[in-house]
């Protein structure tokens, strides 16, 4: 299956700072990107949908401002925590999609906000 | 909102046994997906059902979509404890995926 990328694995960050997450489709080219997030033993939810060179579909009751995204490419998303509080951490995973049903899921990236 | 419901929310078997997971919907579901989480892992898609009725199966995996197209049920036969994980039912609606609430699997070896 394709390979999608995320960076960091891990972050650790203090309140107040802004955190930026890559993802990257490695092997194709992804028209469009999703985030998701995922709090312990719970289920991931959708925060965002991503299509290149548009602004991103934000589901309902997440925060535009506080979650950036930004899908400069077809191979790239970044999504970027601003002002990061203790209740935003969690596993946050991209996943990438080229038109067919199925998403390639990245390896999360683990934000802890002390 | 739209919701896809899976029971059991947890379940601990002996190798050997079987085990299923059970996606139920209030609306018609346009297909399901299944996908596979392993602790500390990312989600792994398994299969998806588009078709009422629809049955598929990958080794001792049996997939099946119910004929309202309303339900879906993932079936392990004889567990091994490479199985443990949580196993997501999802459906994709306009390209959004909207994931069940998961069933988490442990196996006794």
């Amino acid at each position: 299956g394709a390979v999608v990328s995320q960076h960091p694995s891990r972050v650790i960050c203090k309140s107040g700072t802004s955190v930026k997450i890559e993802c990257r489709s490695l092997d194709f080219q992804a028209t469009t990107m999703f985030w998701y997030r995922q709090f312990p033993k719970q289920s991931l939810m959708l925060m965002a949908t991503s299509n290149e060179g548009s602004k991103a579909t934000y589901e309902q009751g997440v925060e535009k401002d506080k979650f950036l995204i930004n899908h400069a490419s077809l191979t790239l998303s970044t999504l970027t925590v601003t002002s990061a509080h203790p209740e935003d951490s969690s596993f946050y995973i991209c996943s990438a999609a080229s038109g067919v049903y199925e998403q390639f899921f990245g390896p999360g990236t683990r934000l802890t906000v002390l | 909102g739209q919701q896809v419901m899976q029971i059991p929310q947890y379940q601990h078997v002996q190798e050997g046994e079987d085990f299923t997971t059970y996606c139920n919907s209030s609306t018609t579901l346009s297909n399901i997906q299944w996908y596979k989480q392993r602790p500390g892992g990312h989600p792994v898609f398994l299969i998806q059902l588009v078709k009422s009725g629809e049955v598929k199966k990958q080794k001792r995996l049996t997939f099946q979509f119910g004929e309202a197209k309303k339900n879906s049920s993932l079936h392990i036969t004889a567990t091994q404890t490479t199985d443990v994980g949580t196993y997501f039912c999802a459906e994709d609606s306009s390209y959004k995926l909207i994931f069940g609430s998961g069933t988490r699997l442990l196996v006794r070896p």
